[in-house]
């Protein structure tokens, strides 16, 4: 069956760096686009990227554009989500999905909390 | 940017109860909604595409309706496994694709 594992998050000050990694099984990956897609407190969750399954695609929300990079490696069944200038207003929980528009597929979330 | 009006934000209801849950678009969606049901500490999960095709493995119990700015979700008979918190989310623009702030179900 199709599984997503999240890992990388943690606790960082504004202006920091983090690196997120999800591990794909069950699926054939290359052929597959990912996203990600975070849930802060009290909001609704909100796409900030996919990438296709060549990873010659690549799009982000306007609220990351320009902080975070995501990639992937198809050889390890892997996507990662590099974020950069981290703000008070990243926090939250980041899931990797399978797919872009329709999620039928997500990992169990890492969360990443940003503070001074 | 397409915003979507779920609800109410908060709704009390009882065990075996029939529900109806609103969401609202700002602009005409044709049937591109979705709607997704999370639970703490869970990622949230499909339950109707297409403003009315139940996921796989979605209890007949949820049904979706609508098109256009206006839509439902109906949970004929609430179980104790459905309070939880329901997102919509607009397909139609995308990206972004966004989702509504959520109606949380309480149990009274």
């Amino acid at each position: 069956q199709v599984q997503l594992v999240e890992s990388g998050g943690g606790f960082v000050k504004p202006g920091g760096s983090l690196r997120l990694s999800c591990a794909a099984s069950g699926f054939n990956f290359d052929e597959e686009y990912m996203s990600w897609i975070r849930l802060a407190p009290g909001k609704g969750p909100e796409w900030i990227s996919y990438i296709s399954g060549s990873g010659y695609t690549e799009v982000y929300a306007d609220s990351v554009k320009g902080r975070f990079t995501i990639s992937r490696d198809n050889a390890k069944n892997s996507v990662y989500l590099q974020m950069h200038s981290l703000r008070v207003e990243d926090t939250a929980v980041y899931f990797c999905a399978r797919d872009i528009r329709l999620f039928h597929f997500w990992g169990q979330g890492t969360q990443v909390t940003v503070s001074s | 940017e397409i915003v979507l009006t779920q609800s109410p934000a908060t709704l009390s209801v009882s065990p075996g109860e029939r529900v109806t849950l609103s969401c609202r678009a700002s602009q005409s969606l044709s049937t591109l909604l979705a709607w997704y049901q999370q639970k703490p500490g869970q990622a949230p999960r499909l339950l109707i595409y297409d403003a009315s095709t139940r996921a796989t493995g979605v209890p007949a119990r949820f049904s979706g309706s609508g098109s256009g700015t206006e839509f439902t979700l109906t949970i004929s008979s609430l179980q104790s496994d459905d309070f939880a918190i329901y997102y919509c989310q607009q397909v139609y623009n995308w990206p972004p694709g966004n989702f509504g702030q959520g109606t949380k179900l309480e149990i009274k």
